[in-house]
Order: C-alpha cells, then sequence, then structure tokens
C-alpha cells in the first residue's frame, strides 16, 4: 500500500475556476501534513501547512480529516501561474518527508 | 531569503564512476537531508543528516551512498559506484531546529548516468 496517494490528473481548467485535490495516507500516526508545489525539473517549494481545523492562504484552502486519513487542497479563483504539480506530504515526529506523486494542475487562459 | 545551493546543476557520469554532489545548506540550520526524484517519479528520502551523524536512511541509501559535512559548511552526498538507475534529481534540504520546522530545498543537481 502506498504511503501517499494522490490522483495524478492531469487537471486542466480554465482560469477562474476552482478545482480540488485530494490525498490519502496510509500512516495513522503521521502528525504533520503539507502541501508542497513543484514546477517543472524545479525543487518542490512549501504551498501551505495543513491543520487539523482547516487553513487557509488567500485562494488556497486545505483541510484535513485524520479519522480519514485524508487530506485536500482547494484553489479558487485558478490563475494561470498555479500550473504546476502539487505535491502531498505528511511526516511523523522526527522523521523524512513522505512524498506523494504529486497531482499536476494546468490552467488555460 | 537565504537559500539552499547546490553544485553541479547538472551532471553526466558513466556507469561505474564515482559522483559526489554538493549541497550549503542555510548557515543556521542543523538537520540536513538528501531526496531524489527520479524522473516523473515522486520525490524519495534518501538520508537525513544531524549532529555529524546520519539520523536516518531509508533503503535507497545501501552501501553505494555516503553523505558527510567535511567542513562545517558543506553537505556532500557521494555515490561510489553510479548505476543506470542513478539516474535522478537530487534535492539537497535543511531545516532549522526541529523536526516539524519548515524544510528548504537546493535547486537540485540533475544526474544522469550513461
Amino acid at each position: 500500500r502506498k504511503e501517499v496517494e494522490q490522483d495524478p490528473g492531469p487537471f486542466n481548467v480554465p482560469e477562474g475556476a476552482t478545482v480540488a485535490f485530494n490525498c490519502t495516507y496510509s500512516n495513522s500516526a503521521s502528525q504533520s501534513f503539507f502541501w508542497y508545489r513543484q514546477d517543472c525539473r524545479k525543487e518542490p517549494k512549501l504551498l501551505m501547512s495543513v491543520y487539523s481545523s482547516g487553513n487557509e492562504d488567500g485562494r488556497f484552502t486545505a483541510q484535513l480529516n485524520r479519522a480519514s486519513q485524508y487530506i485536500s487542497l482547494l484553489i479558487r479563483d485558478s490563475k494561470l501561474s498555479d500550473s504546476a504539480t502539487y505535491l502531498c506530504v505528511v511526516n511523523q515526529a522526527g522523521t523524512a518527508l513522505i512524498f506523494g506523486k504529486g497531482t499536476t494542475l494546468s490552467v488555460s487562459s | 531569503e537565504p537559500e539552499v545551493t547546490q553544485t553541479p546543476s547538472h551532471q553526466v557520469t558513466q556507469m561505474g564512476q564515482e559522483v559526489i554532489l554538493r549541497c550549503v545548506p542555510i548557515s543556521n540550520h542543523l538537520y540536513f537531508y538528501w531526496y531524489r526524484q527520479i524522473l516523473g517519479q515522486k520525490v524519495e528520502f534518501l538520508v537525513s543528516f544531524y549532529n555529524n551523524e546520519i539520523s536516518e536512511k531509508s533503503e535507497i541509501f545501501d552501501d553505494q551512498f555516503s553523505v558527510e559535512r567535511p567542513d562545517g559548511s558543506n553537505f556532500t552526498l557521494k555515490i561510489r559506484s553510479t548505476k543506470l538507475e542513478d539516474s535522478a534529481m537530487y534535492f539537497c534540504a535543511s531545516e532549522a531546529f526541529e523536526m516539524g520546522n519548515t524544510i528548504y530545498f537546493g535547486e537540485g543537481s540533475w544526474l544522469t548516468v550513461v
């Protein structure tokens, strides 16, 4: 069973659309959760941490459901510059980050 | 903004050769990592390093790999005898005070083994 699973996409959406990505993780001991963004052949960059209460950063909203071991990312009012691969990432305390394979988003005009 | 720097950005090497990838972590960071990403695949953890020793390693990090911090600034990954399947982007990362803080990634070293 894969540790972190994501729908690979691609998600092709027009500018202004709302798009949601889902992620499930297998290790119930996971304690920290993140969404990273990765542009083609670039390094992963932290988009936002994900908290149990849910959190929002501008057009981005992240949700965590520990009971279902499920994480989501919602992007509202998509911009062309949002085109990238979005990586779901988890870890337990004191261990390395475990990455999902990523979901590719393509926003078109 | 402080950054993690990696050299070389791209290296082509023949199978069986030794490769050293170099990283300069952010200066006040204490935890260092190497990850790799094979083209089209996910980012995979290789090794973490703290207090001048390996703190965790994955099953990928076998005897052909080694890490060291020779001079207190550089953090290196050595691959002793490269194989074709070692072709990947290798990312160095560093973290400040505790595990769970933000991890900063370098831009990566793209290794091609031919």
